[in-house]
């Protein structure tokens, strides 16, 4: 069965540093990897998805995460980070048939002035 | 064009109360999920449809969760004799293509509150 791992919790940051958002997955078959955002009081939004191509994937807000398939990860990075970007993020991956999502635990963004 | 819309957004029931959450998919959408999403933790898959047929609700946690979407559009989640462990955000989501990979769209969920 898939599983997705998110290695930390929370993660506290300064405005104008960089961050890493760690995340680990578990499947036997072929997988399609997303970041989803969650804002306080809002849905998920879609960060960012790895479908096929090239394993470096951006968002249009500065995020990026690179799928690294002999390490089965989807790192999610940003090398500024602003306060706006304080939410909670979800790595997911798709599963077969139907394409339900898998999702890990969740990381606190909580960005600091 | 509106997005994935649910109601109510916010639903406080009595332990035993059954319950009725609705979700309004993007028009045109094909795929339509569910999930709960517990408090801390990330959303867990419950059930999908394609269009009107239910093609799977591995994740459904009891024979008291039941939906349909009779007409391949709005779709209903139905929790029976409510207990204090299905209080949780519930979540639905669409989306336009029926293969693997294809963006889902979610709405802004239905907070159940199980007293």
């Amino acid at each position: 069965a898939q599983s997705v791992t998110q290695l930390d919790s929370q993660v506290p940051v300064f405005e104008e540093a960089p961050v890493e958002l760690r995340c680990n997955y578990s499947s036997s078959v072929s997988v399609y990897l997303f970041w989803y955002v969650q804002y306080p009081n809002q849905g998920l939004q879609l960060l960012l998805k790895y479908l096929s191509g090239s394993t470096l994937v951006e968002s249009i807000n500065g995020f990026e995460a690179e799928f690294n398939k002999s390490q089965t990860s989807f790192h999610l990075r940003k090398p500024s980070v602003h306060i706006s970007d304080t939410a909670e993020y979800f790595c997911a991956v798709t599963t077969l048939p139907g394409g339900k999502l898998i999702f890990g635990q969740g990381t606190e963004l909580s960005v600091k002035p | 064009g509106a997005g994935v819309s649910q109601s109510p957004r916010y639903k406080v029931a009595k332990r035993g109360q059954d319950v009725a959450l609705r979700c309004d998919p993007i028009s045109g959408h094909v795929s339509l999920f569910w999930y709960q999403q517990a408090l801390g933790q990330g959303p867990e898959f419950l059930t999908y449809f394609q269009n009107e047929a239910q093609l799977d609700k591995s994740g459904l946690p009891s024979d008291r969760f039941f939906a349909e979407r009779p007409e391949g559009s709005v779709s209903t989640l139905k929790i029976q004799r409510t207990q204090q462990e299905d209080s949780a955000v519930y979540l639905c989501a669409s989306s336009l293509a029926q293969r693997q990979g294809a963006q889902q769209y979610f709405g802004p969920g239905t907070r159940l509150t199980v007293t």
